[in-house]
């Protein structure tokens, strides 16, 4: 089984500020770690995943997150906010093998961005 | 050209009618999904076709029936449509149906049950 948490269902940050949006997961088996991003009336975009290799990954949009086993931790980061950065964002588990084969998400967070 | 592709993008209709939404990837991926976004945003897989075989079926009343004619389509029938049943609805596709493949989302469909 797996599961995934988002701290905060809404965070808000100013304009060049440190963007930083909460995730931990539960796992049975190793997980796939994955953050996508929801703009308003669209669908899911992938930022980056997480499968196995390097713990620290890069994605589009300057954004990076880091996992942390020892934590159960998958946190999305992002230096300096931009407006174009506010959006719905989803983290989502997934495992290998079985039943484990599909997305599991985190209930998402809003990002809003000020100017 | 669009990834994966869904219709209609919107959708208004009573209670107890039947409805059906079309899902078409051009991306020549094994494995299509649907999801369901409640109006929490909450996203929950429902079905999961590998080459046209249902692989993932999420407790999901019968009343939602898909279908793969194709591995490049795969549609979502709902019979007797109930109030609870609004939601976005989102088609995804993944080249394999491996953990660690990324999905494609299409652009919804928001299902309306008045």
């Amino acid at each position: 089984a797996q599961s995934v948490t988002q701290l905060g269902s809404h965070v808000s940050v100013s304009e060049g500020a440190l963007v930083l949006l909460r995730c931990n997961y539960s796992s049975s088996v190793p997980p796939y770690l994955f953050w996508y991003v929801q703009y308003p009336n669209q669908g899911l975009q992938l930022l980056l995943k997480y499968t196995s290799a390097a713990t620290l990954v890069k994605g589009i949009n300057g954004f990076e997150a880091e996992f942390k086993k020892s934590e159960t931790s998958f946190h999305l980061t992002k230096p300096s906010a931009h407006m174009s950065d506010a959006a719905e964002y989803f983290c989502a588990v997934s495992g290998s093998g079985g039943s484990n084969y599909k997305l599991t998400f985190g209930k998402g967070t809003l990002l809003t961005v000020n100017p | 050209d669009t990834a994966v592709s869904q219709t209609p993008k919107y959708l208004v209709t009573q209670m107890g009618n039947d409805k059906s939404i079309k899902c078409e990837q051009n991306l020549g991926h094994d494995t299509m999904y649907w999801y369901k976004q409640d109006s929490k945003k909450f996203l929950k897989i429902m079905f999961s076709y590998n080459n046209k075989e249902l692989i993932i079926n999420e407790t999901v009343p019968n009343r939602f029936s898909p279908k793969s004619p194709d591995k490049a389509h795969l549609n979502l029938h709902i019979n007797s449509l109930e109030l609870g049943d609004s939601a976005v609805y989102f088609c995804a596709s993944s080249l394999t149906g491996a953990g660690d493949t990324e999905a494609f989302f299409g652009q919804g469909t928001r299902l309306t049950v008045v």
